[in-house]
């Protein structure tokens, strides 16, 4: 596809559940980052791929999350054993110049998102 | 640290009046900064960007902004509203790595 896919779009899960969200990302764009957003505020780094590896994952909030991209494409958050406070919108978004050259950066392009709610 | 504060969450002005997002930042370093949009159940959308080179920057359907070093401001601004324009606005920042920081959002009403 032309931008950035994620799916599902929507997810409702019971507290303690597994929960999985998908992002596909913009054909040759290397760099990919999550980010999620509570009601009411602005997205919060979460984590950020370069290729196939995790060059920084300080943003996740604890070791129930966790995300790959094993093929340097497609990538995968999961997150265990869910919490009501996990309720939120998942954000994915490629670039293909992640790295400052002179100050110099990329734009982001965002998928619509994946809206987890845990009841 | 960077961060990116946005200081109104909610504008509401009449369509055809002007637009004034404002956004503060906060760095150690020169930062690219950016204007995201999000209508609703959309992704984000760059509006525009500033990255060193002209302090007025031009975005997409009519906004601008302009980098203020001295007030480490970078406020958006369209002269004249449209329907259309009603969404979230998010300002944001990047110092030269890979970690783009938000800020809180502008929740923009256009009254007809």
């Amino acid at each position: 596809g032309a931008g950035v896919s994620q799916t599902p779009s929507n997810k409702v899960t019971e507290k303690g559940k597994y929960v999985e969200l998908r992002c596909d990302p913009i054909s040759g764009h290397t760099a990919l980052y999550w980010y999620r957003q509570s009601l009411g505020q602005g997205p919060e780094f979460l984590i950020y791929f370069q290729g196939t590896g995790a060059a920084d994952d300080s943003g996740l909030p604890n070791d129930r999350f966790f995300a790959v991209r094993p093929e340097g494409s497609v990538s995968t958050l999961k997150i265990q054993r869910t919490e009501r406070g996990d309720s939120a919108m998942y954000l994915c978004a490629s670039s293909y110049d992640p790295v400052a050259v002179g100050g110099i950066t990329g734009e982001l392009f965002f998928g619509e998102g994946s809206r987890l709610t845990v009841l | 640290a960077q961060s990116v504060t946005q200081l109104d969450s909610h504008v509401s002005v009449s369509e055809g009046t002007p637009v004034l997002l404002r956004c503060n930042y906060s760095s150690s370093y020169s930062p690219s900064l950016f204007w995201y949009v999000q209508h609703p159940n959309k992704g984000l959308q760059l509006l525009l960007k500033y990255t060193s080179a002209a302090t007025l920057v031009k975005g997409i359907n009519g906004f601008e902004a302009e980098f203020k070093k001295s007030e480490t401001s970078f406020h958006l601004t369209k002269p004249s509203a449209h329907m259309s324009d009603a969404a979230e606005y998010f300002c944001a920042s990047n110092t030269g790595g890979f970690k783009t920081i938000f800020g809180a959002g502008t929740r923009l009403f256009v009254k007809a």
